[in-house]
């Protein structure tokens, strides 16, 4: 059974850079597509970018300026780096295993990490 | 905003059976994925693709597809799918987007 465990400080100061981390157990990141999404306290979900095992990104267009994804395939680990933050980054971050279907999509996020609030406050 | 829509809020009566939405036009080339959200808790996939069901998903659930709208329907909704639900496929552009969300209600 795969698990993801996401891990990082829960406060951020604004402007600063949020750093998450996301460790993968129970399986391999080699051969998947790795992605994070984030929730707003009482909204909803937002896709923030992915990276395949192979270190390839795509990152949401609103955010793409100020994130970066990596991989660490010997840690089985991913990372999430997230620039200039403001309040409005406040959120529950998760770390999700995107499974990526060729033609017409029906792509799924199958196994997920149960979460960390990040605070971006002074 | 999103380019999925869905309504926010919808209610059935225990065991009865309740459908819920989600528009877009990118919907016409992408199948859409939804997922399970209960209170303090991580996204549950519920249903992917055409209409798969990941193991320990009971049968009650299943998904449908026309045109712009794909939709999720639970046949004899029980007390304990009372949650959000959200929906999931690709935009115009090819990002992963994400619909608002619906809030089930289950009385």
């Amino acid at each position: 059974q795969v698990q993801l465990q996401e891990s990082g400080p829960g406060l951020v100061k604004p402007s600063e850079t949020l750093s998450l981390t996301c460790t993968v157990s129970g399986g391999s990141i080699s051969s998947y597509y790795w992605s994070w999404i984030r929730q707003p306290p009482g909204k909803g979900l937002e896709w923030i970018g992915y990276i395949y095992y192979s270190g390839s990104t795509n990152y949401n267009p609103s955010l793409k300026s100020r994130v970066t994804i990596s991989v660490d395939t010997s840690k089985n680990q991913f990372s999430l780096k997230l620039s200039s933050v403001t309040a409005a980054d406040t959120a529950v971050y998760y770390c999700a295993r995107l499974i990526a279907v060729a033609g017409l999509g029906g792509d799924y996020f199958d196994y997920w990490g149960q979460g960390t609030l990040v605070t971006v406050s002074s | 905003s999103s380019e999925l829509t869905q309504d926010p809020a919808v209610s059935v009566a225990l065991g009865q059976t309740v459908r819920i939405t989600c528009q877009g036009d990118s919907l016409r080339s992408y199948y859409a994925s939804w997922y399970q959200q209960k209170p303090g808790q991580a996204p549950v996939l519920v249903i992917y693709g055409k209409n798969n069901r990941p193991s320990g998903i009971p049968d009650r659930f299943s998904g449908s597809s026309s045109g712009n709208t794909a939709s999720l329907t639970i046949t004899g909704a029980q007390a304990e799918d009372e949650a959000d639900y959200y929906c999931n496929s690709r935009d115009s552009s090819g990002n992963w987007v994400f619909g608002g969300g619906t809030k089930l209600t289950v009385l």
